[in-house]
């Protein structure tokens, strides 16, 4: 099945230790992409990647990292987890760049 | 800055009826996407309007794009239930199809 997983779907933490979302497709899809979704704000984008080792920021990158090694993958890195990065988090991958993108089930993350 | 504006944000209508949602960008742009999400759950895509022009149609739903106007519009025609979610339009400011800006969404609630 053609599919966006990512893990953990929930996960509660402490402010400053480290921690991975990952993200994967299994329909060799070009670009990829992360956004967060915080009511009143709708979603946007944190970093997005056109290719493997292609990547590039969004509208709020700040507190977040991200890698592309492999076509599959886009995980995403928050090194200090903050409070205002509690939010919803999305992945999401499209065939090329401006086609359909697929979003993932998303990832509920609160930093206490 | 792109913005994109969508009205209205809260919409109760009855089975049966029509209504339109609008969604307005502040830059040139002619790749526009609609989405779905239902309480809980992921983002659906609906629609990708790729030119001036543009119309499409699934079911109940019809989105067409204006860019002169810097304007979509999504068009329902005699609203079901299930049809009950939060549609969400985005715009895409960069030739890249890369960097997707969203509108804060429309709730739409079908009463029996």
């Amino acid at each position: 099945e053609a599919q966006v997983t990512q893990n953990p779907r929930y996960l509660i933490t402490v402010t400053g230790k480290k921690l991975t979302v990952t993200c994967s497709q299994n329909m060799n899809h070009e670009y990829m992409s992360w956004y967060r979704q915080d009511p009143g704000l709708g979603l946007r984008q944190i970093y997005y990647s056109m290719n493997v080792e292609v990547t590039d920021k969004g509208d709020v990158p700040e507190g977040y990292k991200v890698s592309r090694k492999e076509k599959r993958n886009f995980p995403l890195i928050l090194e200090s987890p903050s409070p205002n990065q509690t939010s919803l988090y999305f992945c999401a991958s499209s065939l090329i760049q401006g086609g359909e993108q697929y979003f993932g089930p998303g990832t509920r993350l609160t930093v206490t | 800055e792109l913005k994109v504006e969508q009205n209205p944000l809260f919409l109760s209508m009855q089975e049966g009826k029509n209504y339109t949602i609008y969604c307005n960008y502040s830059t040139t742009s002619d790749r526009l996407y609609w989405y779905r999400q239902d309480p809980g759950k992921s983002l659906e895509s609906l629609f990708v309007l790729l030119s001036n022009g543009a119309v499409k149609q699934e079911g109940r739903l019809m989105a067409s794009l204006d860019t002169k106007a810097r304007l979509s519009t999504l068009h329902i025609t005699a609203a079901v239930h299930d049809l009950s979610a939060t549609y969400f339009c985005a715009v895409d400011g960069e030739t890249s199809g890369s960097r997707l800006t969203f509108g804060e969404g429309t709730q739409l609630t079908v009463n029996p």
